[in-house]
């Protein structure tokens, strides 16, 4: 099982420019999530999907959106990147809602110039 | 505020020794506690998952123990190796607000040297 796929790994881009951001897991989770990860600062949640079909907000949204396209993908779009966006993002997986079983992808780093 | 706060920020030790890493919380209503390994260039992986009822729980050289009354939870590592040397994060969740109650702390990087 490759568990939770992101990609690309790397990414750099010219302020203004979009992106999306790609992850699938193959775990038959029902939840998935965005997180980015900043320098001395804990995992921020920027979106989640508590089951098919639904997305919510998370603690740091702006700037960002999502798409549950299925059971398993979920992808991340920035429309005008911003260099504050430059960041460390991880999607993750769990089975259940309120369960956070903790299966993170390896990582998108992207750097926004 | 529901905060993580994590303590050393950053630790050295040779390999062979024995660590212990402190996470303190003022997350609320309490529901889990969970210790991250994360390594370099890699998303995090679940080490430990504690609730309010458990006091201490082991996986392998790793030990956690949580004490609720104090809001503190410890990793302790026993006979460090060199793959040892990872960030190790713990993470805080409450019973409500589903989705912005998964509180991380910013982590402890542990290096193992030789």
């Amino acid at each position: 099982n490759a568990g939770v796929t992101q990609t690309p790994k790397f990414q750099v881009l010219k302020t203004g420019q979009s992106m999306t951001l790609q992850c699938a897991q193959d775990m038959n989770h029902n939840s998935m999530y965005w997180y980015r990860q900043d320098p001395g600062m804990g995992l921020r949640l920027i979106y989640y999907s508590a089951s098919e079909g639904t997305t919510d907000k998370g603690e740091v949204p702006n700037g960002y959106n999502v798409s549950r396209l299925n059971k398993r993908e979920f992808s991340l779009r920035l429309e005008s990147a911003a260099p504050s966006q430059t960041s460390v993002y991880f999607c993750a997986s769990s089975r259940r809602r309120d369960e956070f079983a903790g299966t993170f992808g390896s990582g998108t780093r992207l750097t926004v110039v | 505020k529901n905060q993580v706060e994590q303590s050393p920020q950053s630790l050295i030790i040779l390999e062979g020794k024995n660590c212990t890493l402190q996470c303190n919380y003022t997350v609320s209503p309490f529901s889990n506690l969970r210790w991250y390994k994360q390594d370099t260039g890699r998303g995090p992986v679940s080490l430990t998952i504690m609730t309010f009822s458990e006091n201490t729980k082991s996986n392998g050289r790793y030990t956690a123990t949580l004490d609720a009354d104090t809001k503190q939870s410890s990793l302790h590592i026993t006979a460090s190796q060199l793959s040892d040397s990872a960030s190790y994060i713990c993470v805080v969740s409450a019973t409500r607000n589903y989705g912005q109650n998964f509180v991380f702390g910013p982590g402890t990087r542990l290096s193992v040297l030789p």
